[in-house]
């Protein structure tokens, strides 16, 4: 069974500072694996896909990285603003033919101004 | 375009009742999701629909537990004789491909 975990729990940065957000997976056959973001009392939204047979991907601030065969990923937020300020969850799809998504408890980032 | 919406946004109800959780996709998605994210805890998928197929409901935690998809559509999530432990957010996701489009989740209190 596929298991997820995001260190840390918890982070406060002060604002302008880069960041490293960690998801590791225990099945590294997997499909892709997301980053998604999550305010108080909103949905999910999904920042940045990354299929299997990638390494990384980029979306203004934020760059994934992926290590299938470690089960390890990396979410990368440059320069940090106060905006940032949510939860981040990683959420992995376990093979093709599977559509669920397991997910990791998520690590809660506060950017103090 | 209209993302997916659900309602209610909240929903308080008394141990023993039942309850229906709404949950509009993204029109022409064909496939739907039900997850539920308790405090503490990660999301964990319960039901999906894709098209006109069986849904998979290998992630429904109990009997209690049901959903349908009506038309290929609306999706109605029903939680009976409801537990305390059913208190959570459930959220509702949509797709055509392969990411999940989630809507803003309906929060259940359980008293």
């Amino acid at each position: 069974k596929q298991e997820v975990t995001q260190i840390p729990a918890a982070l406060s940065v002060p604002e302008g500072e880069n960041l490293v957000l960690n998801c590791s997976f225990t099945d590294s056959a997997i499909y892709n694996l997301q980053w998604f973001r999550q305010d108080p009392g909103k949905g999910l939204t999904s920042l940045l896909l990354i299929q299997s047979s990638q390494r990384e991907q980029t979306s203004g601030r934020l760059n994934a990285s992926l290590d299938k065969s470690s089960g390890r990923s990396t979410l990368y937020i440059a320069a940090s603003q106060p905006g940032d300020s949510a939860t981040y969850l990683c959420a992995v799809n376990s093979g093709a033919g599977s559509y669920q998504l397991t997910f990791g408890k998520g690590t809660k980032l506060s950017v103090i101004p | 375009g209209a993302g997916v919406s659900q309602s209610p946004s909240n929903k308080v109800t008394e141990k023993g009742k039942d309850v229906e959780l709404r949950c509009d996709p993204i029109s022409g998605h064909t496939a739907l999701y039900w997850y539920r994210q308790s405090l503490g805890q990660g999301l964990e998928f319960l039901i999906y629909f894709q098209g006109n197929s069986a849904p998979d409901k290998s992630g429904l935690p109990s009997d209690r537990f049901s959903a349908e998809r009506t038309g290929g559509s609306v999706s109605t999530l029903t939680i009976q004789r409801t537990q305390q432990e059913d208190s959570a957010v459930y959220l509702c996701a949509s797709s055509n491909g392969r990411t999940q489009y989630f809507g803003p989740g309906t929060r259940l209190l359980v008293l």
